[in-house]
């Protein structure tokens, strides 16, 4: 298995454009979570979904941060319009089911907004 | 969620065991104690779980007190890839929406060779 899957591994964007995360999660687990970590607020939870639903939004910090998963394999980040404060390392997150907590972690996304 | 409490950082010699301490003094009886690590630049990294009996896998041991307030992690035989930080996160599980984790700040274990 290829485990989690995250791209770009690396963003430098200017302020105000729009960025975009993706992930693909392992094969046949039905929740996917987005975190967000920085040197000062550690690691934070955005959102998660199970099977494609968004369940709890509560982390997102403002409107600018959207995502979506169209598909039980495919899910996306997305920043509009990016600040640099929004600088931090995103990892994507999947869980074969939604009683244990076992969650397997994607290698991150860096994102530099200047 | 009941808050848990690690030391900021600890050191340990290669090749001997590594005992990381977790308080969790308000845990409730449903709350299952999670163990997980980030090794530097990586993403975190799931190691054991367990609700109140001691547990053991190919990574490490879970020994958790019979009054569930603290625990500790063991690695047997620590090695310099080791070196991570350490979270320790307290999490009801009942199936369903609610299913997250709260990372805290962990315990920084620096491996020495």
């Amino acid at each position: 298995d290829a485990g989690v899957i995250q791209s770009p591994r690396h963003e430098v964007t200017e302020m105000g454009q729009e960025v975009t995360l993706r992930c693909k999660p392992i094969s046949g687990h039905n929740s996917l979570f987005w975190y967000r970590q920085t040197m000062m607020r550690g690691l934070e939870l955005l959102i998660y979904f199970n099977n494609n639903v968004p369940i709890d939004d509560s982390g997102m910090p403002e409107d600018r941060f959207s995502a979506k998963m169209p598909n039980a394999s495919f899910s996306t980040l997305k920043i509009q319009p990016s600040e640099p404060r929004d600088s931090a390392v995103y990892f994507c997150a999947s869980r074969p089911g939604t009683v244990q907590e076992t969650q397997y972690f994607g290698p991150g996304t860096r994102l530099l907004v200047l | 969620d009941a808050k848990t409490t690690q030391p900021t950082s600890m050191d340990c010699a290669e090749g001997r065991a590594a005992n990381l301490p977790c308080n969790h003094s308000t845990i409730s009886g449903n709350e299952y104690v999670y163990w997980y690590r980030q090794i530097h630049s990586q993403g975190p990294q799931y190691i054991i779980h367990g609700l109140k009996n001691n547990e053991t896998n190919e990574m490490a041991s879970l020994i958790i007190t019979e009054d569930r307030k603290s625990s500790t992690l063991i690695l047997p035989h620590a090695t310099l890839r080791d070196t991570a930080v350490y979270y320790c996160i307290v999490r009801v599980t009942y199936g369903g929406a609610t299913n997250k984790l709260i990372f805290g700040t962990g315990t920084l274990l620096a491996v020495q060779p």
